[in-house]
């Protein structure tokens, strides 16, 4: 099973600033490597698909960045509803797996 | 518009079976392969079993093998999570998500809002 490491656990930012969050494999996943964002209460929602391709509807301030065992999520400009959990997970071999996740929290 | 309403979730006791429903609406159903994720509250995501559009091939967690099994019904349209031999540690809300296509690739795209399952005495 391959594990993936996100760090860090809490990011505490304000609206307006970037944030960079990262994503460690165990082995290497090539490019097959997504990213989902989860508000409280709501499901998860896809962000970013493939390392790099935003899913539908999803703004451009959103980009995802890697390949191998490392792997970014950057988001800038932050809106106040980014403020949530996200989470990696890659899809090389079953079983598919996901990182903790990390909180973005406001501060 | 995709649509995933889950049901079936509750209260049940160590030991017991749960029939989870996943009823889908807003695309074709068959040519999408379709997934069950669990959450444990408060915790991470974890995937339980996926199906293709076909139904020829299926994968589930080493966690839940032997006795979860998922299916699907193209008249109906709806994926089906059945659970026997509950445990505590299968409490979670258990997620219905689409796949990006029909073969299994892993990337899911849309996502229900989830059924609690509680296995307490």
């Amino acid at each position: 099973e391959i594990v993936l490491t996100q760090s860090p656990a809490t990011l505490s930012l304000s609206p307006g600033e970037t944030a960079t969050l990262s994503c460690r494999t165990s082995q290497s996943v090539a490019s097959f490597l997504a990213w989902y964002q989860q508000r409280p209460g709501q499901a998860p929602r896809l962000l970013i698909s493939d390392a790099s391709k935003r899913a539908t509807g999803v703004p451009a301030r959103f980009s995802g960045s890697g390949s191998g065992t490392d792997f970014t999520l950057t988001i800038i400009s932050l809106e106040p509803e980014d403020f949530a959990v996200y989470y990696c997970q890659h899809r090389t071999r079953w079983p598919y797996t996901f990182g903790q996740g990390t909180k973005l929290e406001i501060k | 518009e995709v649509h995933l309403l889950e049901s079936g979730g509750g209260l049940v006791q160590p030991g017991g079976s749960l029939r989870l429903s996943c009823a889908a609406s807003g695309f074709t159903f068959s040519a999408y392969a379709m997934a069950w994720v669990r959450q444990v509250p408060g915790k991470g995501l974890e995937w339980v079993s996926v199906i293709s559009g076909r139904s020829d091939i299926k994968f589930d967690a080493e966690s839940v093998k032997g006795r979860f099994i998922i299916s699907r019904d193209t008249v109906t349209d709806t994926l089906y999570l059945q659970m026997d031999s509950l445990r505590a540690e299968d409490t979670a809300v258990y997620y219905c998500a689409k796949d990006s296509r029909g073969g299994i690739t892993g990337t899911l795209t849309h996502w229900g809002q989830g059924t609690l399952v509680t296995v307490s005495s």
